[in-house]
């Protein structure tokens, strides 16, 4: 079935550093792909999103593009601040068709941490 | 905006007991989900509804059922709960999916409510 792929963290920068965190996919159709963020103590939020090969997703800074050829959907910035410490996860829309088409499957995290 | 509220945030429960979790959502959305969220797992889909008294399983459904008795209201209830049910449970709700494999519409998350089983 479809799958998400994400580096591992945790990932700690100093503020102002360049963030990548990179996420890679499978699936069987053409999925959307999304990053979601989690801050400490809250649920999820959609950061960004594209949803067909070659689109840019940006939002607050954060960009990543949907490279069909390499299956990735890495997500940048170029400055990191200490507001931006959270949990982000990559995920795709499951192209299956059935009764979970359109469901996400998630990642499973990467935690970053911004210093001062 | 649209809201997704859980019952509570911290619960901790005995083994044994059974224990509900409750979600509301304020946007008259067809669908909605439970998720549980474990470190170095991430979220894994537990059960989904597409509307009023339907369900259907998603991939970690055992131990677990649900109730969707009205459009803004879905339940997880562990029937009894034991110490591997221990986690973040995470409710989301998004509006009818309609559309082929380019489709999408956004999910909305609730806080999570952690849950520990002594």
């Amino acid at each position: 079935g479809d799958s998400v792929t994400q580096m591992e963290g945790p990932v700690t920068l100093s503020e102002e550093a360049f963030l990548t965190i990179n996420c890679t996919y499978t699936a069987t159709g053409y999925p959307s792909l999304f990053w979601y963020v989690q801050y400490p103590g809250e649920g999820l939020q959609l950061l960004l999103k594209a949803t067909k090969a070659d689109d840019k997703g940006s939002n607050k800074g954060f960009e990543a593009t949907y490279r069909k050829e390499t299956t990735s959907f890495h997500l940048e910035k170029g400055s990191v601040q200490v507001s931006d410490s959270a949990v982000y996860f990559c995920a795709l829309s499951d192209t299956n068709y059935g009764g979970s088409q359109g469901n996400l499957i998630f990642g499973k995290g990467t935690k970053l941490s911004v210093k001062p | 905006d649209v809201k997704v509220t859980q019952s509570s945030r911290y619960l901790v429960k005995r083994t044994g007991e059974k224990v509900f979790l409750e979600c509301v959502q304020d946007m008259d959305h067809e669908n909605m989900f439970w998720y549980r969220q474990d470190p170095g797992l991430g979220l894994r889909l537990i059960y989904f509804s597409y509307d009023v008294k339907m369900k259907e399983k998603g991939d970690i459904p055992e131990g677990y059922s649900v109730s969707r008795e009205k459009k803004e209201r879905f339940s997880l209830i562990l029937e009894s709960a034991s110490t591997s049910q221990t986690s973040m449970y995470l409710c989301a709700s998004r509006s009818r999916f309609t559309g082929g494999w380019s489709s999408y519409n956004e999910q909305f998350f609730g806080p999570g409510t952690r849950l520990t089983v002594l």
